[in-house]
């Protein structure tokens, strides 16, 4: 069974610009949960996604937001860029829910100049 | 403030059990305690995760405090393959679903 596959693995962009992630979940997995992870702050939950609907945000402002696709596939979107966004985002998807065994992709690892 | 902590670093010998404590003071009843390690340069693994009882399985076993309010990982023998970063994640409360992660520990295994 294949993993969980994250694509960029990394990206380079400058203050002000957006990006978007992507996230391909595990085959079956309908939840999708977002982290961004930095040292200075460890895991964060950013938001989890199950059957195209948000289930549970964390505590991140608007400019961080995410999407379900009706095949599982999710993308987060992060607009105007701060250099505090750099960081590693990971996702992982799990059958039903944050409350099962997660399984995380690799992470995008993004940097903001 | 939710909260759950862990100690930054802990060290161990290999062939020798390694008691990974954390603290999440803030769990609300219905949510679940889980425990994940990070390998450089990887995304988090699963461990083990429980709800009241303590729990076993091939990788580690989970002991959990009466009141929920506190958690040990434990490795039964720990190997060079266990140095990680483990992570405990509790509820951070309110309706949300806020599960919080620890900041981690890293756990060194000396042969």
């Amino acid at each position: 069974k294949a993993g969980v596959t994250q694509t960029p693995r990394y990206l380079i962009k400058t203050r002000g610009q957006q990006v978007t992630l992507s996230c391909s979940p595990i085959s079956g997995h309908r939840s999708v949960s977002w982290y961004q992870q930095t040292p200075g702050q460890g895991l964060q939950f950013l938001f989890e996604y199950f059957s195209e609907t948000q289930r549970n945000k964390g505590n991140f402002p608007g400019r961080f937001s995410g999407r379900q696709f009706s095949n599982s596939r999710s993308e987060m979107n992060v607009s105007t860029l701060e250099l505090g966004d750099s960081a590693l985002y990971l996702c992982a998807s799990s059958l039903g829910g944050r409350m099962n065994e997660q399984f995380f992709g690799p992470g995008t690892r993004l940097t903001v100049l | 403030d939710a909260k759950t902590t862990q100690p930054n670093s802990m060290e161990s010998n290999e062939e020798e059990p390694v008691h990974l404590p954390c603290n999440h003071s803030t769990i609300s009843g219905t949510d679940y305690i889980h425990w994940y390690r990070q390998l450089p340069s990887q995304g988090p693994e699963y461990v083990i995760h429980g709800l009241t009882s303590n729990v076993n399985n091939r990788m580690a076993s989970l002991a959990i405090a009466e009141d929920r309010k506190s958690s040990t990982l434990i490795l039964h023998r720990a190997t060079l393959r266990d140095a990680a970063v483990y992570y405990c994640m509790g509820s951070g409360g309110g309706s949300q679903g806020n599960l919080i992660f620890g900041k981690g520990t890293k756990l060194s295994v000396k042969p």
